[in-house]
C-alpha cells in the first residue's frame, strides 16, 4: 500500500526557475508533512515541514503549499541554483506515531 | 550541527549470514529509528526504539530482525539471516521527540549487499 505518492522522479530545471515536486496522501489522519533533501552520500536532511492548518508555508526560496481536499502537498524553489541539485523526499505522519511514510524521491539536476 | 554516524558505509555479505549494521545517534537524542530505501523505491520505516524497547515496528521488521543499543551510544541493527530482498540503503535516524513532532536526523545509510 503506498501511502505517498511523489512525482516526477526526476526534474531538470535551469538555473533560476522554479522547481515543483508533488505529493498526493491516502490517509485524511495525516497531519504532518515534511520535506527532506538528500545530496549524494549524506543521508535525508530536514528542508522544511507543514501542517494542514496552513495552505503555504515559506521559508526562504523554498515554499510548501497544501491542499486537504486534494490530499495533496507540493514543494516549490524559487529561483533553483545548481547547489540544490539533490534528491528531494516527502513524507507524511501523524501525530503521537512513530513512523513517518516517505515518498519514492525526486532527483532535482540544475543546470547553470 | 551534530551527526548520526554509521558504519560501515557498505557491506556486502552471503546469503544466510548474519550482519550487524551500527549506528550512533546524536548524544541527547531519545528516539532512535531504522529506515531502508530499496534502489528506486521509497524510504521505507522499519522500527522505532525508545526508552531501551522497540516503541513501533513495520510488517517488514519479522523475525529476522533485531535492535539494541548496548552501551547507551551505540544502536544496532540485526538482520539474522539474510536474504536477497534486504539488499537496501539502511538508515538510522535519531531525534529529541517523536518523529512527527520534530525533525529527524539521518545517518548517511549503509549500503547492504546480499550476493
Amino acid at each position: 500500500q503506498q501511502q505517498v505518492k511523489q512525482s516526477p522522479q526526476s526534474l531538470i530545471v535551469q538555473k533560476g526557475g522554479i522547481s515543483i515536486i508533488n505529493c498526493a496522501y491516502e490517509n485524511t489522519a495525516f497531519d504532518y508533512f515534511p520535506w527532506y533533501q538528500q545530496f549524494p552520500g549524506k543521508g535525508p536532511a530536514l528542508l522544511i515541514a507543514i501542517r494542514p492548518d496552513v495552505s503555504e508555508k515559506k521559508e526562504g526560496r523554498f515554499t510548501i503549499s497544501f491542499n486537504k481536499s486534494a490530499k495533496q502537498f507540493s514543494l516549490h524553489i524559487m529561483d533553483s541554483q545548481p547547489g540544490d541539485s539533490a534528491t528531494y523526499f516527502c513524507a507524511a505522519g501523524l501525530t503521537g506515531a512513530n513512523n513517518l511514510f516517505f515518498g519514492t524521491g525526486t532527483r532535482l539536476t540544475v543546470i547553470p | 550541527e551534530p551527526e548520526v554516524t554509521q558504519t560501515p558505509s557498505h557491506q556486502v555479505t552471503q546469503m544466510g549470514q548474519e550482519v550487524i549494521l551500527r549506528c550512533v545517534p546524536i548524544s541527547n537524542h531519545l528516539y532512535f529509528y531504522w529506515y531502508r530505501q530499496i534502489l528506486g523505491q521509497k524510504v521505507e520505516f522499519l522500527v522505532s526504539f525508545y526508552n531501551n524497547e522497540i516503541s513501533e515496528k513495520s510488517e517488514i521488521f519479522d523475525d529476522q530482525f533485531s535492535v539494541e543499543r548496548p552501551d547507551g551510544s551505540n544502536f544496532t541493527l540485526k538482520i539474522r539471516s539474510t536474504k536477497l530482498e534486504d539488499s537496501a540503503m539502511y538508515f538510522c535516524a535519531s531525534s529529541v521527540r517523536l518523529a512527527t513532532n520534530e525533525k529527524l536526523f539521518f545517518g548517511s545509510g549503509t549500503q547492504l549487499s546480499v550476493l
